[in-house]
């Protein structure tokens, strides 16, 4: 079965630092791998996919298939870049995502 | 429209009673899903369609959970003879195909926040 870890529930840094959200997952197949974020009072939204390899608001992640790894970086934290931040996971071939339980990132001023 | 609109925001219901909880995707979007989240949890998957075909319903997690979307644009989850495990946020999303990258992303509602007392 997939399964997406996030091993920080909190994570707390101050601007201009930078700043790692770790996720692992597990699945034996070809996974695509996604970052979702959420803002205070708003949705949802799609922040990367590891397909597109592109960098979104300062952030990048990479997969790393040897450690089943894809954390989220931004060298320079910004404070609206507080928000809650999953990582998410779908078969090759599946729309079906599965999602971890999240990492709260406040960046402090 | 503009975005995924979900309906109603908030939905507080005595338990026993069945509940109705309304998603409508951007226009044109293909696929359709449901998520559900508990506190403290990240979205799980309950069921999608591609136009008005289930496709996957593997989610739901027993028989009182049921969803349609007979048209292929607005989509109903119904929660019959609702319990207090039910409360959660309920999520929906529809997602487009982006040409090239061979990968979909969704665009999710804000989502219904459902309470059974």
């Amino acid at each position: 079965a997939q399964r997406v870890t996030q091993p920080e529930k909190l994570l707390s840094v101050f601007k201009g630092a930078p700043v790692e959200l770790k996720c692992n997952y597990s699945y034996s197949g070809s996974p695509e791998l996604f970052w979702y974020v959420q803002y205070s009072r708003q949705r949802l939204q799609l922040l990367l996919r590891h397909i597109s390899r592109e960098s979104i608001k300062g952030f990048t992640a990479d997969l790393n298939k040897g450690e089943t790894s894809f954390h989220l970086k931004k060298p320079f934290a910004q404070e609206e870049d507080s928000a809650m931040y999953y990582c998410a996971l779908s078969k090759g071939g599946s729309e079906k995502l599965v999602f971890g339980k999240g990492t709260k990132l406040t960046v402090n001023p | 429209g503009a975005g995924v609109s979900q309906s109603p925001r908030y939905k507080v219901t005595k338990r026993g009673q069945d509940v109705a909880l309304r998603c409508d995707p951007i226009s044109g979007h293909v696929s359709l899903y449901w998520y559900r989240q508990a506190l403290g949890q990240g979205p799980e998957f309950l069921t999608y369609f591609n136009y008005e075909a289930q496709q996957d319903k593997s989610g739901l997690p027993n028989d009182r959970f049921s969803a349609e979307r007979p048209e292929g644009s607005i989509s109903t989850l119904t929660i019959q003879r609702t319990e207090q495990r039910d409360s959660a946020m309920y999520r929906c999303a529809s997602s487009f195909w982006t040409p090239g990258t061979g990968r979909y992303g969704y665009t999710f509602g804000s989502g219904t926040r459902l309470t059974v007392v």
